[in-house]
Order: C-alpha cells, then sequence, then structure tokens
C-alpha cells in the first residue's frame, strides 16, 4: 500500500499558485518524497524530490515540514497544460503510486 | 531530462496470440526497469521489477508465465503477454532507473493494447 494521502482533488485558477498538500506521517529517516505527474494517457513525468531540505527546480517546489510527516507541491503559476494527477510517493526502492490528486487548472 | 521509449505505441492483437512491447533507456544506462499497468480511471499498479542480466521479481498476483521480462541489456527491456485475452486490455508503461544513480525512475510514454 502507498505510504501517502493525499486529496483526490484540487482546483486551481490558471496563473495562480497550485499548492498540493500531502501527508507522509510514517515516513522512516531514509527516504526520499518524490512527485510525478501524469496527463492523460502518457507516462507519468517526473518533477521534483527531496529528503529533509526544500527544493525547487524549474518545474516546481517542494516544501517538506520540519517533522518530514508532509509535504507540499508548488506550482508557482499554473497554466492549463498542469492539468494532471499528481503523485506524491514515499521511495520503498520501487515507486508505489497511491491514487494522487487530480489538479484541474481552469481558467 | 532521461528519455525512455516505448514500443509500439498502441497494438491490436487477436486473442491467444502474444504481444512483445519493448522499452528502451535513450540517454542513459538502466540497471533496472520496472513494467506498471494501468486500466481506465485507476492508479498504475506495478507488475515487475526487471534488473539487466537476471531473472525478474514480479509482484504478488501477477504471473510470470505470462508476463514475460526480459532484461539482456543495459537499455532494453522487453515484456511479453504471452496468450493475451480480452482482460489483459490495458496501458502498459515501463520507468527506468539510471545505473549508478539515486531513486529516481523516467516513465515512458506508455503501450496501450487492446485484444479482441
Amino acid at each position: 500500500d502507498a505510504k501517502t494521502t493525499q486529496p483526490p482533488s484540487m482546483d486551481c485558477a490558471e496563473g495562480r499558485a497550485a499548492n498540493l498538500p500531502c501527508n507522509h506521517s510514517t515516513i522512516s529517516g531514509n527516504e526520499y518524497v518524490y512527485w510525478y505527474r501524469q496527463i492523460h494517457s502518457q507516462g507519468p513525468q517526473y518533477i521534483i524530490h527531496g529528503l529533509k531540505n526544500n527544493e525547487t527546480n524549474e518545474m516546481a517546489s517542494l516544501i517538506i515540514t520540519e517533522d518530514r510527516k508532509s509535504s507540499t507541491l508548488i506550482l508557482p503559476h499554473a497554466t492549463l497544460r498542469d492539468t494532471a494527477v499528481y503523485y506524491c510517493i514515499v521511495i520503498e526502492g520501487k515507486l508505489i503510486f497511491g491514487q494522487g490528486t487530480e489538479l484541474s487548472v481552469k481558467p | 531530462g532521461a528519455v525512455v521509449s516505448q514500443h509500439p505505441s498502441r497494438v491490436i492483437c487477436k486473442s491467444g496470440t502474444s504481444v512483445k512491447i519493448e522499452c528502451r533507456s535513450l540517454d542513459f544506462q538502466a540497471t533496472t526497469m520496472f513494467w506498471y499497468r494501468q486500466f481506465p480511471k485507476q492508479s498504475l499498479m506495478l507488475m515487475a521489477t526487471s534488473n539487466e542480466g537476471s531473472k525478474a521479481t514480479y509482484e504478488q498476483g501477477v504471473e510470470k508465465d505470462k508476463f514475460l521480462i526480459n532484461h539482456a541489456s543495459l537499455t532494453l527491456s522487453t515484456l511479453t503477454v504471452t496468450s493475451a485475452h480480452p482482460e489483459d486490455s490495458s496501458f502498459y508503461i515501463c520507468s527506468a532507473r539510471e545505473s549508478g544513480g539515486i531513486e529516481t525512475q523516467y516513465f515512458g510514454p506508455g503501450t496501450r493494447l487492446l485484444v479482441l
């Protein structure tokens, strides 16, 4: 079973920041948090990952709480093309996908 | 970023035939590749882990004699669905993890299989 909990769906207005939460209360000290997204009928796309520190790349920012029990993926300026299912995954040597959050970016 | 390809992108076959799907890492070497299956409106389900030069490790409930996996080189893994039946119709996706790298996996675009 996936070790993470995410809301099933979220809406975001185009141009605004999308903040996607994830709970991983049973995460252990050496496990990374990974985020992927899947646009309809495509393979998942890697977004970002982190261990303890906050991370930022050209796609998104990842904020991890100090106790590492939750994290937030931030898309700073969401576009219509960001509409997808977003998966938060705690690595267990292999990626086990939960149900993810279906993000709808609306005009 | 790392690129993974799959071939074919879609295939239609008759019940009882076998179908082979290829997964290639184009710009990196992958000691480990993974095969997933996804049914409509469901999440990805891991089927098996494929290690170069050794036998694949199958997840519980996945029939190893039905889903044959070969990982003969550091850039190629194949999944063969043997004696396919309509219930095998699904979206099959592979991923690859770079040799010596951390855990990041890169996914192929998927293969849609329809068994008539």
